[in-house]
Formats: C-alpha cells, structure tokens, sequence
C-alpha cells in the first residue's frame, strides 16, 4: 500500500454513461497525476496539478474527460459520454514537488480499471 | 524526452540473479536514468535511480555503463515476486518534476 487510495477499483459502464473517479493521494503531496493504461501498453500521461492549479493536459484528454482537484486534496477524473475505447486503467500518482529533484518518487495508487461495454 | 529499448521479455529461475538491460543512445547529460517496476494488478512503483555512478538499495542494484549509453537493472536473488513488468525511464532534472513517460518495458517471468 502505497498511501495513494482510488476508488471505484472496478467500473462497469455502458457506452455513452458518465462516470467519474476519485484518487486521494498521500496527504502531503503537492502534485497528482493521472495515467491511463491500455493492455500490453505502459501508462500514458494524462494530466497533472499541482495543489488545485491543473498545469498540463496532454492530447490525449480530449474534450470528454474533466480532471479536478478542489482545494488541492483529492482529484476526480470524469469521462463523459464514454465509448468503448476509453476502456482501460486509470492510475493516479502523487508526489511532492519540494522533494530532492534528482527523485521525485511517483506513489501510485491501484487503479481504476474502466470497462465500456 | 530521449527514448529507451528494452527487451520485450525476459526469463529466470527463482533465487538467481537477473540483468535487465536498457538501451539509451540519445541519454542528455542531464537525463537522470529511473526504473519503476508494476506488479500484476498493481499501479507502477519506484525502484532505482541513477545519474552516472552505479547505484544500490534494498530492492536492486543500477549498473551505468560509463559513456551511460546503456544501464542494466540487477535483481540479485529473483524471488516469484519480483515476476513484473519493468520500465526504464529517462528524467531530465532541468525540467523538473514532470511526468513520467513509459514505454512497453520487460516482462519478466521468475520460475519457481
């Protein structure tokens, strides 16, 4: 156990739902990450703030998903009208920022893994 | 961000030692070498770092090659459950705390 809780771990949907993750990530850490890994792949970067401030989205976050982090705690991740290839696992990382750079250790959590049918 | 190769898959026996190599020819000079490794079922989790000296903890050794063009993570006693995938990623410390890009990393299979 990492200290990095996600929840749900298991999330069955039927295209076109809504649906949304939360990762609570170790409580003095700064920084949170979300990842999303497809079978055989390794993860791919997402999104990531730092405190509340959401400071890089990469293209693969496309107008459907929303990430948030409300007084820089927990952060959710929403997938609106999902489709059958936003199946996958859904990681959550944190670390902190003031850290010694040459580290900066990633804690992630188990996952969310999405399944659309 | 400069690119690593590694294999695919590897194999070993429970109790033996296992080098997992790791190609970067295009290493910066500020490109700190970082391996994470992701249990079944489980997210990634740090292993070992290193800069340009080899480098050792509880969980593995870092072996550098000297022009760094290649680094090789030692398991010195495989055991069932070090059976993950493993990533070797670089991190350029000028950039600071950015993400973290994966590749398909090593696959590997420890027979009892």
């Amino acid at each position: 156990d990492t200290g990095v809780s996600q929840d749900p771990r298991h999330k069955i949907t039927k295209r076109g739902q809504n649906v949304t993750f939360r990762c609570d990530p170790i409580s003095e850490h700064n920084r949170l990450y979300w990842y999303r890994q497809t079978l055989g792949q390794g993860p791919e970067f997402l999104t990531y703030f730092q405190n509340e401030a959401q400071l890089e989205k990469s293209r693969l976050l496309s107008d459907r998903f929303s990430a948030e982090r409300p007084k820089g705690s927990f952060s959710t991740l929403e997938i609106q009208r999902t489709e059958q290839g936003d199946s996958a696992m859904y990681l959550c990382a944190s670390t902190f920022k003031w850290g010694e750079p040459s580290t900066d250790t990633q804690y992630f959590g188990p996952g969310t893994r999405l399944t659309v049918l | 961000d400069a690119k690593t190769t590694q294999p695919n898959s590897m194999e070993s026996n429970e109790e033996e030692p296992v080098h997992l190599p790791c190609n970067h020819s295009t290493i910066s000079g500020t490109d700190y070498i970082h391996w994470y490794r992701q249990l079944p079922s489980q997210g990634p989790e740090y292993v070992i770092h290193g800069l340009t000296s080899n480098v050792n903890n509880r969980m593995a050794s870092l072996a550098i090659a000297e022009d760094r063009k290649s680094s090789t993570l030692i398991l010195h006693r495989a055991t069932l459950r070090d059976a993950a995938v493993y990533y070797c990623i670089l991190r350029d410390v000028n950039t600071g705390f950015q993400k973290l890009v994966f590749g398909t990393g090593t696959r590997l299979l420890v027979s009892p």
